[in-house]
């Protein structure tokens, strides 16, 4: 079983302060771990993820996430938000094989000018 | 990464008739497609596997002589609302996974489609 949690569902940041969406993961297997982005009306884009090789992910745009195993918490980082970053972001969760993936209930960024 | 193509984006039907939805893996195989549906201010709801060649999955609740998958080759997977209403309005996502026996391998996602039912 696995299972995912998002602890924020909305996120509010200034322009050009960092970012910290949070995301707590349940797995009974190792885990591989996924960030997407998805902007308005507009498909799933991958920022980012862990497969059991280096625990810090660097991503595009800028973003990194940190694998904590004793934490079991796969957060997602930004040192300094554009406007262009607003959207909505889930953390995923797979293990192993072709398992259906898991889905957090997303976190909404709203970047303030 | 490698690319998977849904069509159409968007599409808006008349209550009664039916929308196909298709999503294509353009440069893998994909085994194994996953449907989901993105109800407002909610995550990705799994709605069915489908698989190639057999029957798809679906998941509980799931009205499977509603929402018909056909999985006919390893590069297309469709999605069929049949007798639409206005609560199928919603926004579909297929991804695919490459059929190739690597654990853990990413999921990839198709554009997505907005299907308005008037």
């Amino acid at each position: 079983a696995q299972s995912v949690t998002q602890l924020d569902s909305h996120v509010s940041v200034s322009e050009g302060t960092p970012v910290l969406l949070r995301c707590n993961y349940s797995s009974s297997y190792s885990p591989s771990l996924f960030w997407y982005v998805q902007h308005p009306n507009k498909g799933l884009q991958l920022l980012l993820k862990y497969t059991s090789a280096a625990t810090l992910v660097k991503g595009i745009n800028g973003f990194e996430a940190e694998f904590k195993k004793s934490e079991t918490s796969f957060h997602l980082t930004k040192p300094s938000a554009h406007m262009s970053d607003a959207a909505e972001y889930f953390c995923v969760v797979s293990s192993g094989g072709y398992q259906k993936v898991t889905f957090g209930i997303g976190t909404k960024l709203q970047v303030i000018p | 990464g490698a690319v998977v193509s849904q069509h159409p984006s968007r599409v808006i039907c008349k209550s009664g008739t039916s929308v196909k939805i298709e999503c294509r893996s353009l440069d893998f195989q994909a085994t194994t497609m996953f449907w989901y549906r993105q109800f407002p201010k909610k995550s990705l709801m799994l709605m069915a596997t489908s698989n190639e060649g057999s029957k798809a999955t679906y998941e509980q609740g799931v009205e499977k002589d509603k929402f018909l998958i056909n999985h006919a080759s390893l590069t297309l997977s469709t999605l069929t609302v049949t007798s639409a209403h206005p609560e199928d309005s919603s926004f579909y996502i297929c991804s695919a996974r490459d059929s190739q026996p690597i654990l853990n391998t990413e999921a990839f996602f198709g554009q997505g489609t907005r299907l308005t039912v008037v």
